[in-house]
């Protein structure tokens, strides 16, 4: 059975550095094409984030104002998100999903961690 | 970026009805539409892929179709489990977007 498991410190203040590191057991994610975050701010729809492609590539959502990073390490089975220069725009429920049959078809997410962005 | 409108935003029906959920692109996706089911506080779950697939494991009960810019998600024999709230999404092009989510409760 796939499960994904976001982990996060919770609570960051404005300008400082959010990370995120999804934690992936049941299957091996050298195996998916896709590694990638969503993220639903209080009260909102879903947005997505950003995703890691198995050619390397990385796409992000232009829309976020924070810098993206995303990347994984496949010998821990796990892979992660860095936006730095976070501001409360960023309060959100964070959300690691991976594309089993597909590059774009975010097959499995894990159940979602609160982060708030607060001085 | 392609916009993404779901219709109804919520809807209220009893088990063993049968629902409709709508979603409209703003330009034509082909099929690169998937559906999910999100419950509150549990993961998000992939129902369907390139509009009309069913992921592995989900009831024949839900199905999709679709192209363009006009899908539909149906929900056949509604039971408990399955009020909850379905978004589309489209991956024609990045920036990934969703539909703003249909509710879907217990009348």
């Amino acid at each position: 059975q796939v499960q994904l498991q976001e982990s996060t410190t919770g609570l960051v203040k404005p300008s400082e550095t959010l990370s995120l590191t999804c934690s992936v057991s049941g299957y091996s994610i050298s195996s998916a094409y896709s590694w990638g975050w969503m993220r639903q701010p209080p009260g909102k729809g879903l947005e997505w984030v950003a995703t890691l492609h198995h050619s390397g590539s990385t796409y992000h959502n232009p829309s976020l104002q924070s810098g993206v990073t995303i990347s994984k390490d496949a010998s821990e089975n796990q892979f992660f998100l860095t936006l730095t220069s976070v501001t409360a725009a960023d309060t959100a429920v964070y959300y690691c999903v991976i594309g089993i049959v597909s590059a774009y078809s975010n097959d499995y997410w894990g159940p979602g961690n609160l982060v708030t962005v607060s001085s | 970026d392609i916009q993404m409108t779901q219709s109804p935003s919520s809807l209220s029906a009893s088990v063993g009805d049968r629902v409709t959920i709508t979603c409209r692109a703003s330009q034509g996706i082909s099929n690169y539409l998937a559906w999910f089911q999100h419950k509150p506080g549990k993961a998000p779950k992939s129902l369907i892929y390139a509009a009309s697939t069913l992921q592995s494991g989900v009831p024949s009960k839900f199905s999709g179709s679709g192209s363009g810019t006009d899908f539909t998600l149906t929900i056949n024999n509604l039971q408990p489990e399955d009020f909850a709230t379905y978004y589309c999404q489209q991956y024609k092009t990045y920036p990934l977007t969703f539909g703003g989510g249909t509710r879907v409760e217990i009348k």
